[in-house]
C-alpha cells in the first residue's frame, strides 16, 4: 500500500536552553540503542549510544538516558545551538541479529535566537 | 578522509523506467546496507550484505535489487519505478553489526 507522511513531533527551543528529547522503544529485547542526527538533505549523522547493560552515558554536550522498565531513551543536549537543528531519530536493534536499526519517529528541534 | 560516498546526489528516472544508485565506502567495511526513506519519516531497511551475503527484508519489494561486486561498492537496482517509490535512498556501512555510518543519501523523483 501506499505510504502516508508522518507528522514528525517538534521540540522548539531558545538557544542556549537544554533539549530533552524522548523516544519509546518497541522491542524488550533490544540491547543497543543509538540517537541520530539527521539535517535537511543529509544523511543520519550518528551521535550517541547506549547498550541495555548501562543506563546513563554522556558524550560532549549530549546526554542518553535508558529506562528499561518502561522501554524509554531520552537524549539531552545541553546548551543548545543553532547547529543543533534537525531530525533526531533513536533505534533500537538486536544485537546478534542481523544489526537491523529499527528507527523511531524522529523529532524536529528547531532552536531559536 | 574515509567516508561513505553516494552518487548521484539527485536522480530522476521516469514511471517504469529502470534506475540504479550507487553507493561506495572507503572505511573498508564488511556490512552495507540500503535504506529508504520517505518525506518526514524515519529510514526502513530494504536489505544488506554480510560480506558477500545478501540478506532481503520480508517486506522489500521484488521490484527493488542490489548488487555488491566488491567489498567497497553497492548498487541499489530498482526494476520498475513507481510513483511511490520516490523517497531519499540512504546507503550505511559497519564493521560486523555494529555502529552504523550513513552516506548523504540520494534522492530520487519518479515523474
Amino acid at each position: 500500500g501506499e505510504s502516508v507522511g508522518l507528522h514528525l513531533p517538534t521540540l522548539s527551543v531558545q538557544e542556549g536552553d537544554n533539549s530533552i528529547i524522548n523516544c519509546a522503544y518497541s522491542n524488550s529485547a533490544s540491547d543497543y540503542f543509538i540517537w541520530y542526527k539527521q539535517e535537511s538533505g543529509k544523511g543520519p549523522q550518528f551521535i550517541i549510544d547506549i547498550r541495555s547493560n548501562m543506563d546513563k552515558r554522556q558524550g560532549q554536550r549530549v546526554t542518553v538516558l535508558l529506562n528499561k522498565t518502561v522501554k524509554h531513551l531520552s537524549l539531552q543536549i545541553a546548551a543548545t545551538q543553532p547547529g543543533d537543528s534537525a531530525v533526531y531519530f533513536c533505534a533500537e536493534s538486536l544485537s546478534g541479529n542481523t544489526g537491523k536499526l529499527i528507527f523511531g519517529q524522529g523529532t524536529t528541534l528547531q532552536v531559536k535566537p | 578522509d574515509a567516508m561513505v560516498i553516494q552518487n548521484p546526489r539527485y536522480q530522476v528516472t521516469q514511471f517504469g523506467k529502470p534506475v540504479t544508485l550507487s553507493c561506495s565506502q572507503t572505511l573498508n567495511h564488511n556490512v552495507m546496507y540500503w535504506y529508504q526513506q520517505k518525506s518526514s519519516q524515519a529510514p526502513k531497511l530494504l536489505f544488506h550484505y554480510y560480506d558477500k551475503d545478501f540478506n532481503n527484508e520480508a517486506d522489500t519489494p521484488d521490484n527493488f535489487q542490489s548488487r555488491r561486486p566488491n567489498t567497497s561498492f553497492c548498487f541499489l537496482d530498482i526494476r520498475s519505478p513507481g510513483l511511490g517509490d520516490a523517497a531519499m535512498y540512504l546507503c550505511a556501512t559497519s564493521i560486523s553489526y555494529n555502529e552504523q555510518f550513513f552516506g548523504p543519501g540520494t534522492r530520487l523523483t519518479v515523474l
